[in-house]
């Protein structure tokens, strides 16, 4: 597995203004992705942060308001842009391609996120 | 549309009791399964995997997990289950366009009574 740590773990913002998340993973990994948990929700896949591309989004998701960068292999953020109370969630951050194979994931702590 | 449906939003066990949690997939050939577990204020743990061979799959704190493809099944469950059990648990299919993309349950909130 892998160690991922994000931060900040947690944030209060004020609707209109743009928070950007950060997630480190302490080894190399091939595959790392965004995904939203609404309140009392299961998991959405936001998109499929990519190496020095563009991220792949899914569909209902769009870079201008999730921009997302991976500037190498341990290392991407998630921005949520112009922000209202319906972006409140827990943002996680996961890697996939380890020893398990790329559909295997392991999960960071979550950013929970608050919009006032 | 693939999916994945865990049908109990929640489960009241007492302590020392067994537990088991449901799950069914929609998917032609065989899948990829997994169980997450999510504590309060916590990221998502890997509990255990199905890829292939023997269906009954062992994973860590105890559970264990059978995938039962005449049922498209692949049920959670601990023979006797801790306080610290007590959590969302999450089952999750490879995506049928995807080798690594995941679809999640709605997930089943565990509660545990002493």
């Amino acid at each position: 597995s892998a160690v991922i740590s994000q931060k900040p773990s947690r944030d209060i913002c004020q609707r209109g203004t743009s928070l950007t998340i950060q997630c480190q993973v302490d080894s190399q990994v091939t595959m790392m992705f965004w995904y939203r948990q609404q309140p009392g929700q299961s998991l959405t896949l936001i998109a499929t942060a990519n190496q020095g591309s563009e991220a792949t989004y899914e569909s209902g998701f769009v870079i201008d308001k999730f921009p997302i960068s991976r500037p190498n292999l341990t290392f991407s953020t998630l921005t949520v842009s112009n922000m209202s109370p319906e972006d409140s969630s827990i943002y996680l951050c996961s890697v996939g391609g380890l020893a398990g194979g790329p559909s295997e994931q392991y999960f960071g702590p979550g950013t929970r996120l608050t919009v006032t | 549309a693939q999916s994945v449906t865990q049908p109990d939003i929640h489960i009241t066990v007492s302590e020392g009791a067994s537990l088991e949690l449901r799950c069914n997939y929609s998917y032609g050939a065989t899948p990829y399964l997994f169980w997450y577990v999510q504590s309060p204020g916590q990221g998502l743990q890997l509990l255990l995997k199905y890829f292939s061979g023997d269906t009954l799959v062992q994973g860590i704190k105890g559970f264990e997990a059978e995938f039962k493809r005449s049922q498209s099944s692949f049920n959670l469950r601990k023979p006797s289950v801790h306080w610290s059990d007590a959590a969302e648990y999450f089952c999750a299919v490879v995506r049928m366009d995807s080798s690594y993309k995941l679809i999640f349950g709605s997930g089943t909130r565990l509660l545990v009574r002493p």
